[in-house]
């Protein structure tokens, strides 16, 4: 079974520019992240979709940030205009979705992230 | 808000050496995860545990969830160099809720050959 995908693996931009991420959950799952982990943190949750509808995105900061997952299946997280403090690995996850909630539903399978240098 | 701490935040120790990490809230969670990140890797997840006291046991890794299923261990007896990495706790919602996870701080762990 493929792993999540996610490109490009490294991206350095100058601040007010634009950058875009993408990624390719796993196959059949129907949910899919978008975390920003900085530097020696645990992983913080910016966006959640369920298929193509989002279900959480309430630490996202829609000003600048924005995501979409088309057909629900990849999804871009794109920023415009970036700041310094946008710095930071940018994750994206996966996890399936069973015909009943059960605690396998939360089990959540990681891309290897884009680091984000904006200088 | 529902935090997860844990602890020590960064950990040093010797090849063969024993350790435990800690990860506490005051929030009730329906299971917790624990995954394990590499430098310039996204986290892996090793374990699930769902039910309070429940212990599992993954080769030299032993985890824990508390009796309140508030709070969890993990502990790894004989420390090697391929056990270094950065450990996360997350915590799952209540099944009534959304199917989210809140991250823990972390604990940078360094195996010293």
């Amino acid at each position: 079974e493929a792993g999540v995908a996610q490109s490009p693996r490294y991206k350095i931009i100058e601040k007010r520019q634009s950058v875009a991420f993408w990624c390719n959950p796993i196959s059949g799952h129907a949910t899919l992240y978008w975390y920003q982990q900085i530097l020696g943190q645990g992983p913080k949750l910016l966006i959640q979709f369920q298929n193509n509808g989002v279900v959480d995105d309430s630490q996202l900061p829609k000003d600048r940030f924005s995501a979409e997952r088309l057909k629900g299946v990849d999804s871009t997280l794109k920023i415009q205009p970036a700041k310094l403090e946008d710095s930071a690995v940018y994750l994206c996850a996966s996890s399936p979705r069973r015909g009943e909630v059960d605690f396998h539903d939360y089990e959540q399978y990681f891309g290897p992230g884009t680091r984000l240098t904006v200088t | 808000t529902q935090l997860l701490e844990q602890s020590p935040q960064f950990l040093s120790i010797q090849e063969g050496e024993n350790l435990t990490v800690y990860c506490n809230s005051s929030s009730v969670f329906s299971s917790l995860q624990w995954y394990r990140q590499e430098p310039g890797e996204g986290p892996v997840l090793l374990v699930t545990v769902v039910t309070g006291g429940e212990v599992k046991k993954l080769k030299r890794l032993t985890f824990q969830f508390g009796d309140a299923r508030k709070d969890s261990s993990l502990h790894i007896t004989a420390a090697q160099p391929g056990d270094t990495g950065l450990y996360l706790c997350a915590g799952a919602a209540p099944k009534w809720g959304n199917e989210k996870l809140t991250f823990g701080t972390g604990t940078r762990l360094t195996i010293i050959p």
